[in-house]
């Protein structure tokens, strides 16, 4: 079973650009969600599908932040434009209905703003 | 609002040493606790989680939590460490019937050799 795609895997861009990550989850789960970690912190959910509906997304700094999930399969998640404080990891995982909530993660894009 | 505390950041312990990580949440209803870890180069994987049932569960790899609700915490606990469980291991938390995970700030485990 192929796991959770993301890319790129490493982006390098200067303050008030803007950039755009992709993920794909694993065939057949239904729940995918976006996860920011900051270096010495652990992930923080930014937002949640289950399908392509949002289930939440309370923590997604809407000002520059966005994300969508067409047809219910990948997903991208953009910052426009990006600040200095969104270098981070940002983590895609996916889910199944029936796993108990288990989340599979994907290797991360790792973002350096300067 | 839910918070979770790993109050220990960073371990150091030689092999077959006995292992304990703390985790204490926030919040005063049903949750869902997990443990994840992420070993050096690889993702974060699911260790263990605690639904209901038995207090004390078991996960991969001869690790183990117990859930005390008194004292809201979910520990993790391994008799005997190997170097191969160098890792950094996360606590997260939902509250039942609610989308949002919480994670901990993670521990970092180093096992010598």
């Amino acid at each position: 079973e192929a796991g959770v795609a993301q890319s790129p895997r490493y982006k390098i861009i200067e303050k008030r650009q803007s950039v755009a990550f992709w993920c794909n989850p694993i065939s057949g789960h239904a729940t995918l969600y976006w996860y920011q970690q900051i270096l010495g912190q652990g992930p923080k959910l930014l937002i949640q599908f289950q399908n392509n509906g949002v289930v939440d997304d309370s923590q997604l700094p809407k000002d520059r932040f966005s994300a969508e999930r067409l047809k219910g399969v990948d997903s991208t998640l953009k910052i426009q434009p990006a600040k200095l404080e969104d270098s981070a990891v940002y983590l895609c995982a996916s889910s199944p209905l029936t796993s108990g909530e288990t989340q599979y993660f994907g290797p991360g894009t790792r973002l350096l703003v300067l | 609002a839910q918070s979770v505390s790993q109050h220990n950041h960073h371990v150091i312990l030689s092999e077959a040493a006995s292992l304990e990580l703390g985790c204490n949440y926030s919040y005063g209803g049903t949750v869902n606790l997990f443990w994840y870890v992420q070993y050096p180069g690889q993702h974060l994987q699911l260790l263990l989680k605690y639904f209901s049932g038995d207090p004390l569960v078991k996960g991969i790899k001869g690790f183990e939590a117990e859930f005390i609700k008194s004292k809201f915490s979910f520990n993790l606990r391994k008799p005997s460490v190997q170097w191969s469980d160098t890792a950094e291991y996360f606590c997260a938390v939902k509250a039942s019937g609610t989308y949002k995970y919480i994670f901990g700030t993670g521990t970092r485990l180093k096992v010598l050799a």
